[in-house]
């Protein structure tokens, strides 16, 4: 059974229209990771939640936000999106911030921008 | 700033040929070094934590192996479903959280 869910699996949208991605876990985790992957990149942090600390990457560009309303949701927010901002966005989550936390992916929301 | 640098960027193998892939890294003191498999248009799946050089794991025909300035995983006898790409991450004892991931080793695996 998937515990990290991401939707929509395949998203698109057009130059500078707000997008929304979704992410839910059933781990009840403390955590929760948003991870940008470009095209045979590197997975990238953009930011996490520690319950509902919000902890920005400092070379995370304005024009991504996130929420997370409860434990088990957190959403992504591209609010102009770009041709650069097509991508691969991957939820991650653990139980606390240490380093004996394993970190555990969902399948990821590919983005395209036309 | 953490770096992780994975060599080769892909690997062809024919089945039943052991081969291993490396991961070099620099942080400010490693809390863990991370191996997760990824399959095409999947996330990462969690493979082996090590913590301190001279740690080893196992798991079915895969092996990870830790020093102070590198990692290796080893692949023994690989199958064609072990094709996928490997990627190594660390945590550093300043990331608060982040994982820094190297840019994969893609794994082809030819029956």
């Amino acid at each position: 059974d998937a515990m990290v869910i991401q939707n929509p699996r395949y998203q698109v949208t057009q130059f500078g229209k707000p997008v929304t991605l979704s992410c839910s876990q059933t781990l009840n985790h403390n955590v929760m990771y948003w991870y940008q992957q470009k095209s045979s990149q590197a997975p990238k942090l953009l930011f996490h939640y520690y319950d509902k600390d919000f902890n920005n990457e400092a070379d995370t560009p304005d024009n991504f936000q996130s929420r997370r309303p409860n434990t088990s949701f957190c959403f992504l927010d591209i609010r102009s999106p770009g041709l650069g901002d097509a991508a691969m966005y991957l939820c991650a989550t653990s139980r606390g911030q240490d380093a004996k936390n394993i970190q555990y992916f969902g399948a990821g929301t590919r983005l395209s921008v036309l | 700033e953490d770096q992780v640098t994975q060599s080769p960027e892909a690997l062809r193998l024919q089945e039943g040929e052991s081969s291993s892939l490396n991961c070099s890294y620099t942080v400010s003191g490693l809390r863990g070094l991370f191996w997760y498999r990824q399959d095409p248009g999947k996330g990462p799946e969690f493979l082996f934590t090590l913590y301190s050089a001279g740690e080893e794991k196992e798991k079915e025909r895969l092996k990870a192996t830790l020093t102070k300035k590198e990692s290796f995983l080893h692949i023994t006898a690989p199958k064609p479903e072990d094709s996928a790409t490997y990627l190594c991450a660390v945590r550093s004892g300043t990331s608060y959280g982040k994982l820094t991931f190297g840019q994969g080793t893609i794994l082809t695996v030819h029956p």
